[in-house]
């Protein structure tokens, strides 16, 4: 069985604040998939990163990076300096079969304040 | 193209009435997924195509929906006898099966009310 979950339901910060968000996933698969997607107000989910399970390496994409622990079975994600316009909810996802189907969390809803 | 298009956004019915939804994926986009999504929660896998072909659907497509692809293009998900329960907001998602990223581009949805 597979399984998502993101503890954290909501997190407040002040603007330039760093927001990270934690993922913790549960799956008997060796290779798999996992996903940052953004959904903002006006509903729409945007891909944000992908990681597969044979690289761990950490990586910084803008104000984005992500924290890959596959012996904590851990895909954590951070938003460094938050911007207003981060405000969202954020929902971790993991793909372990072969054509695609996403297991999503619950969601962290972001809210960034001036 | 702008990216995968869902309409109607927004649908309001009457409990026992059947509605449909229509998706139009990314033109090259050859798979397609629909998920369900309620408040406060992540989206739920509903059903996958590849081209034209169901491949697989989830125990939470009951029987009273039904899902088509005709010519593996636009897809169409269509719920009989509505309940109450099925109010939530049914999300489209395409991917091209040939990209080493299978990253799913996701449409805006369409958010239905069962009164």
């Amino acid at each position: 069985a597979q399984k998502v979950t993101q503890a954290q339901t909501e997190i407040s910060v002040v603007e330039k604040e760093d927001v990270t968000l934690d993922c913790v996933y549960e799956t008997r698969d060796t290779t798999y998939y996992l996903f940052w997607y953004k959904q903002p107000p006006s509903g729409e989910l945007v891909f944000l990163i992908r990681r597969n399970s044979f690289d761990e390496q950490n990586e910084i994409s803008g104000r984005y990076s992500w924290n890959f622990q596959k012996s904590t079975s851990s895909f954590n994600f951070t938003i460094t300096a938050s911007q207003v316009v981060d405000s969202a909810v954020y929902f971790c996802a993991l793909e372990a079969d072969s054509w695609g189907k996403l297991q999503f969390g619950a969601g962290t809803q972001v809210v960034v304040t001036p | 193209d702008t990216g995968v298009s869902q309409n109607p956004r927004h649908k309001i019915t009457k409990r026992g009435q059947n509605v449909t939804f229509r998706c139009d994926p990314i033109s090259e986009h050859n798979r397609l997924y629909w998920y369900r999504q309620t408040l406060g929660q992540g989206p739920e896998f509903l059903t996958y195509f590849q081209n034209e072909a169901q491949l697989e659907k989830s125990r939470l497509l009951s029987d009273r929906f039904s899902a088509e692809r005709p010519k593996g293009s636009f897809s169409t998900l269509e719920i009989q006898r509505t309940e109450q329960g099925d109010s939530a907001m049914y999300l489209c998602a395409s991917s091209f099966s040939g990209s080493s990223y299978n990253e799913q581009f996701f449409g805006p949805g369409t958010r239905l009310t069962v009164l």
